[in-house]
């Protein structure tokens, strides 16, 4: 079935370092693409979406590019902040408003 | 600015016990979840309802019930609580037309279970 595959691990880097966590994905049709955010303590935020190939979503720094060809969604940005640790979760529309989310990355960002 | 409204915030119980989770939502939204948020699982989806009136199962809903009782509420009970049911459980909420809809969440309810 639909799914989305994250990289395995944290994340560690340092503030105005750049940052990428790898999202790809597996379905028929053509789903739209999510990515969330999760601070300490808190419920899923959406952060940015994409909802056609080649869309690109960007919100507070962060984007992704919805890549058809090579089926990923990748987050990137580009000078990290402290407060922008968190874990970051990737989700595909899987259908009756439902979505498919990948595993997580927690992203921790050192001072 | 309400959203997603989740209670209780957290809850203890012991094996056996039976509890109900509670989830209202003011966006006026159709479709409305329940998912479970365990270490390196990602979020699971238990039980869904695409409108009101509607309920479906999801990926994990053994050993657990769920009621839409009206469009804005959508509860979660655990008629035999067991150990294997600890765990952080997140109501979220969907609405509107056309692709792209993102799922809003609640805080979620922090649930141990003895």
């Amino acid at each position: 079935g639909d799914s989305v595959t994250q990289m395995e691990g944290p994340v560690t880097l340092s503030e105005e370092a750049f940052l990428t966590i790898n999202c790809t994905y597996t379905a028929t049709g053509y789903p739209s693409l999510f990515w969330y955010v999760q601070y300490p303590g808190e419920g899923l935020q959406l952060l940015l979406k994409a909802t056609k190939a080649d869309d690109k979503g960007s919100n507070k720094g962060f984007e992704a590019t919805y890549r058809k060809e090579t089926t990923s969604f990748h987050l990137e940005k580009g000078s990290v902040q402290v407060s922008d640790s968190a874990v970051y979760f990737c989700a595909l529309s899987v259908g009756n408003n439902r979505l498919a989310f990948g595993k997580g990355n927690q992203v921790v960002v050192i001072p | 600015n309400a959203g997603v409204t989740q209670t209780p915030k957290f809850q203890v119980l012991k094996t056996g016990q039976s509890m109900t989770l509670q989830c209202a939502q003011d966006m006026n939204h159709n479709s409305m979840y329940w998912y479970r948020q365990d270490p390196g699982m990602g979020l699971r989806l238990i039980y869904y309802s695409a409108s009101e009136g509607t309920t479906d199962k999801g990926e994990v809903p053994n050993g657990y019930n769920v009621s839409r009782l009206n469009k804005r509420e959508f509860s979660l009970r655990l008629e035999s609580a067991a150990p294997s049911q600890t765990s952080v459980y997140f109501c979220a909420s969907s609405g509107g037309q056309g692709p792209g809809q993102p799922q809003h969440f609640g805080d979620g309810t922090r649930l141990s279970i003895l």
